[in-house]
């Protein structure tokens, strides 16, 4: 079965940073390219990161392009998402999601909630 | 503004068929970009629902479809049930934008 757990998420002041996690289990997890999406309270989905499955390859969104950082490890089946310079906007809870047939994403992790605020 | 343009909610009584459509432009949908759709209860994941246009994934009912025509997209479901009543969100891949793109999401009352 596939299972995607993230970590990391809590309260943090603005211009502050935070790294997520996201461990993946249940599949070949170095085959999969993954992706970042963010769920603001009450608002829509907003894809946020995307890694190749090398980690050789990656895509941001211009909203967190420049402060954010996402790469792999593939060793440790795991995820990871460096924030920084955060902003009150980022709050959001965060999914990890594996990229499946035609770019959808296919799997998705339960979340993990950021809030920024002072 | 979302890329990709839903209808904020939609409703139907139970049995009654209800469609969401996903109105994008020629850089995503009309480029030829798959539609892929998806289903979120309050407070848990989004959950794939259509993948490809119109293909289900396993366990998936097939009161689900998706279709797709020029720069727009469709989920139909038939035979609605009180369980259905949830957020619907389109999604496919902007070329101009050079990224993954979400509609703004349909809530689906039952009636």
């Amino acid at each position: 079965e596939v299972q995607l757990v993230e970590s990391g998420g809590g309260l943090v002041q603005p211009g502050g940073s935070l790294r997520l996690s996201c461990a993946a289990s249940g599949f070949t997890f170095s085959s999969y390219e993954m992706n970042w999406v963010r769920q603001a309270p009450g608002k829509g989905l907003e894809w946020v990161s995307y890694i190749s499955s090398s980690g050789s390859t990656i895509y941001y969104a211009d909203s967190v392009r420049g402060r954010f950082t996402i790469s792999r490890d593939n060793a440790k089946n795991s995820l990871y998402l460096q924030m920084n310079s955060l902003r009150a906007e980022d709050t959001a809870v965060y999914y990890c999601a594996t990229v499946g047939f035609g770019d959808c994403f296919d799997y998705w992790g339960q979340g993990t909630l950021v809030t920024v605020s002072s | 503004q979302s890329v990709l343009t839903q209808p904020p909610s939609v409703s139907g009584a139970p049995g009654q068929r209800v469609t969401i459509s996903c109105t994008g432009s020629s850089s995503n949908i009309g480029a030829g970009y798959d539609v892929h759709w998806y289903q979120q209860f309050p407070g848990t994941a989004p959950k794939l629902l259509i993948y490809g246009n119109s293909n289900r994934p396993s366990g998936v009912p097939d009161r689900f479809s998706g279709s797709k025509s020029g720069t727009s997209a469709s989920l139909a479901i038939t035979g609605l049930q009180a369980e259905d009543e949830a957020d619907y969100y389109c999604q496919s891949y902007d070329s101009s934008l050079s990224l993954w793109v979400f509609g703004g999401g349909t809530k689906l009352t039952v009636l």
